[in-house]
């Protein structure tokens, strides 16, 4: 079946700082993949999506590309700020998985001052 | 247009008794899942409803768990006999289609005690 694997945090960084967090995934056919960040005490909320190999998800300054040779779709941005705090969660939905999501453990960030 | 609506947002309940978990999808949207999140874990998938109709109920516990989508309201998931162990947040997401993008609420974070 499928199974999204991403690395365990909780990762923390200082403000400026690059981030990476690594997703690696299993799949039949050709998914989807998707970034969540789930703030404390919020649902989750979309961060970013690819839906083909190769294609580069993009916001807010996160950015995350389809490789389909990898079976990855790592998180990257440049520069974290202390708002960027948060869990993260990388997933995928399989085409003939309705839009059903299969996620991974999450990784927790924490960016200090 | 308001996003996807879950209450309560938090919710006690002993052994034994029944939990009753709302979910409003947003307007327009035909399409409901339920997800589970255990603590310091990532989401699993649990059931996968259209109005009046369980299309996908393959991650739903076989006893004690119930959800549907009538005509009219919000989608319920029933959680009978509570267990200590049904302590979680349930997130509800929803979509227009089956293939579009699925927006989350806020959970309801349930209790046993």
């Amino acid at each position: 079946g499928d199974s999204v694997t991403q690395m365990e945090g909780p990762v923390t960084l200082s403000e400026e700082a690059f981030l990476t967090i690594n997703c690696t995934y299993t799949a039949t056919g050709y998914p989807s993949l998707f970034w969540y960040v789930q703030y404390p005490g919020e649902g989750l909320q979309l961060l970013l999506k690819a839906t083909k190999a190769d294609d580069k998800g993009s916001n807010k300054g996160f950015e995350a590309t389809y490789r389909k040779e990898t079976t990855s779709f790592h998180l990257e941005k440049g520069s974290v700020q202390v708002s960027d705090s948060a869990v993260y969660f990388c997933a995928l939905s399989s085409n003939n998985a309705g839009n059903m999501l299969t996620f991974g453990g999450g990784t927790r960030l924490m960016v200090k001052p | 247009n308001a996003g996807v609506m879950q209450n309560p947002r938090h919710l006690v309940r002993r052994r034994g008794q029944e939990a009753r978990l709302r979910c409003s999808p947003m307007k327009g949207h035909s399409h409901v899942y339920w997800y589970r999140q255990l603590p310091e874990e990532g989401l699993k998938f649990m059931v996968y409803l259209q109005k009046e109709n369980i299309i996908d109920e393959s991650g739903m516990p076989k006893e004690r768990f119930s959800a549907e989508f009538p005509k009219e309201g919000p989608s319920i998931l029933r959680i009978q006999q509570v267990v200590r162990g049904d302590s979680a947040a349930y997130f509800c997401a929803s979509s227009p289609t089956e293939g579009s993008e699925a927006f989350f609420g806020q959970g309801t974070r349930l209790t046993v005690v």
